[in-house]
């Protein structure tokens, strides 16, 4: 099956820092999502995003699907980002198929 | 509001004992999906049905077992032939290639 590789597996960031977390994946896949799970375990669909770039707000996300790869920027980081970032992209089925993570930590 | 229900919260299981969580929405999506995370995971598909009377194994649907009898619910079993079932589960439903999945709030389950 498909490989997703997430880069970095943790961050630390002080409030107000910008940053840019990368997902890597081995096959051709229809879409992906990026995914935020907060402390309590609630994941949010951040973007869903086959090609091309999409901001919304502090956050945008670009994915080449031509080069395997897909980036999300969190621009001017608050407290509330921390968190878990997933990538999943989506093969046959609608299936998604997930990273281990990048685990951020944004400090006051 | 629409969304996607799991109950209940935290659920404790007894060695060699069957339960089942629920998982219900009301977003008029035609495919759900059931995975489980493990500490400082990722998450793992199940099992996954795109239309109601059909579903599929995903890549750990062993000691698990699902039905999928109307649209707006499917509800998991974790069968006593799942040796590790301690773990955190989360079901989704999404309209296959709109706006991509949404997710419950999920169920912990231990088992004592």
């Amino acid at each position: 099956g498909i490989q997703v590789e997430q880069s970095p597996p943790d961050l630390i960031l002080q409030e107000g820092a910008n940053s840019t977390l990368r997902c890597n994946f081995s096959d051709s896949v229809n879409n992906l999502q990026w995914f935020h799970q907060n402390p309590w375990g609630q994941l949010i669909n951040l973007f869903y995003i086959p090609s091309g770039t999409k901001q919304n707000g502090r956050l945008s996300a670009t994915t080449v699907a031509t080069e395997r790869y897909s980036l999300l920027y969190i621009s001017s980081s608050q407290t509330t980002d921390s968190g878990v970032y997933f990538c999943a992209p989506e093969t046959s089925g609608s299936r998604l198929t997930f990273g281990e993570g990048t685990q951020l930590t944004v400090n006051p | 509001d629409g969304g996607i229900t799991q109950s209940p919260k935290y659920l404790f299981r007894k060695e060699g004992q069957n339960v089942t969580l629920s998982c219900e929405q009301n977003l008029n999506h035609d495919a759900m999906y059931w995975y489980r995370q493990d500490p400082g995971q990722g998450l793992r598909l199940i099992y996954y049905s795109q239309i109601v009377n059909d579903f599929q194994k995903g890549d750990i649907a062993e000691g698990y077992s699902v039905s999928r009898e109307k649209k707006e619910s499917f509800p998991l079993t974790v069968t006593s032939a799942q040796k590790n079932p301690t773990a955190f589960y989360l079901c989704a439903s999404s309209m296959a290639g709109l706006y991509g999945y949404t997710f419950g709030s999920g169920t912990r389950l231990t088992v004592v």
